[in-house]
């Protein structure tokens, strides 16, 4: 298996564009989270899926950021608009309901300008 | 809810020492405990887990680390640490209900 799949791997852009990152989860892992690190307030969980259905979205700092699970297969955490604020690495992670342990994918750096 | 403490923030240690990261936790019911650990500029992955049985297991690199039902605690150790062991450590607790509560981490540094 490849893992958990993250694009883009970096992404630069300026004040007040969309960004979307996106996740290919790992295939039969039954849940997925979205988390923000950051030097400043370490690892945080944003929100995370449970087979596609969004659980708990509490760790979302704003409405500027939204995340879907349309399908098994793919996830998207979108951040509308962007503020400087939220350069920070984002990571996905789904879990292996057999161990209830977390995979986490690569992470994309994101700088917001 | 759960939550994870992890006592020390920093540690600085010099090749050949011994590590001891501690980490205690709160919830009342049956726990799985995980450490997981990020090298620099990567992301984590998993240093080692307990679920049930022996409450001293033993992970990856030479890792081990012990589940204290009576003192909720779940500490990391490694007899003698590598300048390569630099990196975060994260503590975690899970109870099978999907999601784990990680700790705040703890940066070892490795002087050569």
């Amino acid at each position: 298996d490849a893992g958990v799949i993250q694009s883009p791997r970096h992404e630069v852009t300026e004040m007040g564009q969309e960004v979307t990152l996106r996740c290919k989860p790992i295939s039969g892992h039954d849940y997925l989270f979205w988390y923000r690190q950051t030097m400043m307030r370490g690892l945080e969980l944003l929100i995370y899926f449970n087979n596609n259905v969004p659980i708990d979205d509490s760790g979302m700092p704003e409405d500027r950021f939204s995340a879907k699970m349309p399908n098994a297969s793919f996830s998207t955490l979108k951040i509308q608009p962007s503020e400087p604020r939220d350069s920070a690495v984002y990571f996905c992670a789904t879990r292996d309901r057999a161990t209830d342990t977390q995979y986490f994918g690569p992470g994309t750096r994101l700088t917001v300008l | 809810a759960q939550s994870v403490s992890q006592h020390n923030h920093h540690v600085i240690l010099s090749e050949a020492a011994s590590l001891e990261l501690g980490c205690n936790y709160s919830y009342g019911g049956t726990v799985n405990l995980f450490w997981y650990v990020q090298y620099p500029g990567q992301h984590l992955q998993l240093l080692l887990k307990y679920f049930s049985g022996d409450p001293l297991v033993k992970g990856i690199k030479g890792f081990e680390a012990e589940f204290i039902k009576s003192k909720f605690s779940f500490n990391l150790r490694k007899p003698s640490v590598q300048w390569s062991d630099t990196a975060e450590y994260f503590c975690a607790v899970g109870t099978n209900a999907g999601k784990s509560t990680f700790g705040d981490g703890t940066t070892l540094t490795v002087k050569p």
